[in-house]
């Protein structure tokens, strides 16, 4: 069965320094991945994506990177600032999945310094 | 820019009752969904609609569970006998199409006691 936790894995930063937030992902048919944000009693807001015959993909302060043979995902925030302070997941889906439905990861807390 | 709207913010609810949970999804779009989230946990996808119909539902989808578009504009999940466990955030998201993103709602918490 699935592995849940009461305890996210956390990353704390210091304000203006870079992030980089980690995530496994379990179906190797995934192909296309997106990052989402959850700011405390919120829903997840988008914050990039990238399909599977990528493997990095800017954004504004975002980069994300994919490494399909280790299934592996990554998110580098570049200068981080107090409002980046959430928890963070990756989310995973299928195009051959005709509902579409993604597949969340655990997520990280990213705790920003001032 | 569009968003996903959902009513109530809040439901308390007493264990057996049944609630309904209202979403507006984002008008052009074609692909419906309710997810739920336990405190302090992931979220965790429940159903998919398209098409007016289930695409997919998972294993926390029991007969408890059922979603209605009702008038080509709401979109509702129904717990017909609400348990303790079923205390959750539950979150709507709508997408235009498969590979894109999806858009969620800010949540209904869901309290049973």
């Amino acid at each position: 069965g699935e592995s849940v936790g009461l305890h996210l894995p956390t990353l704390s930063v210091q304000e203006g320094d870079n992030s980089i937030i980690n995530c496994a992902y379990s179906n190797s048919a995934s192909d296309y991945f997106i990052w989402y944000k959850q700011e405390s009693g919120k829903g997840p807001q988008f914050i990039i994506d990238i399909r599977s015959n990528m493997d990095k993909r800017q954004g504004q302060r975002v980069t994300v990177l994919l490494n399909k043979t280790v299934k592996h995902l990554s998110l580098q925030i570049a200068a981080t600032q107090p409002g980046d302070s959430a928890v963070y997941f990756c989310a995973e889906n299928t195009f051959y999945n005709q509902g579409g439905k993604l597949i969340f990861g655990q997520g990280t807390e990213l705790s920003v310094k001032p | 820019d569009p968003e996903v709207t959902q009513t109530p913010s809040h439901q308390v609810t007493q264990m057996g009752q049944e609630v309904i949970l209202r979403c507006v999804p984002i008008s052009n779009h074609l692909y419906f969904y309710w997810y739920r989230q336990i405190l302090g946990q992931k979220v965790e996808f429940l159903v998919s609609f398209y098409n007016n119909e289930i695409s997919e539902k998972s294993e926390i989808f029991d007969d408890q569970f059922s979603v209605e578009r009702p008038d080509g504009s709401n979109f509702t999940l129904k717990i017909r006998s609400t348990k303790l466990e079923d205390s959750a955030m539950y979150f709507c998201a709508s997408r235009g199409q498969v590979g894109s993103e999806a858009f969620f709602g800010q949540g209904t918490r869901l309290t049973v006691v």
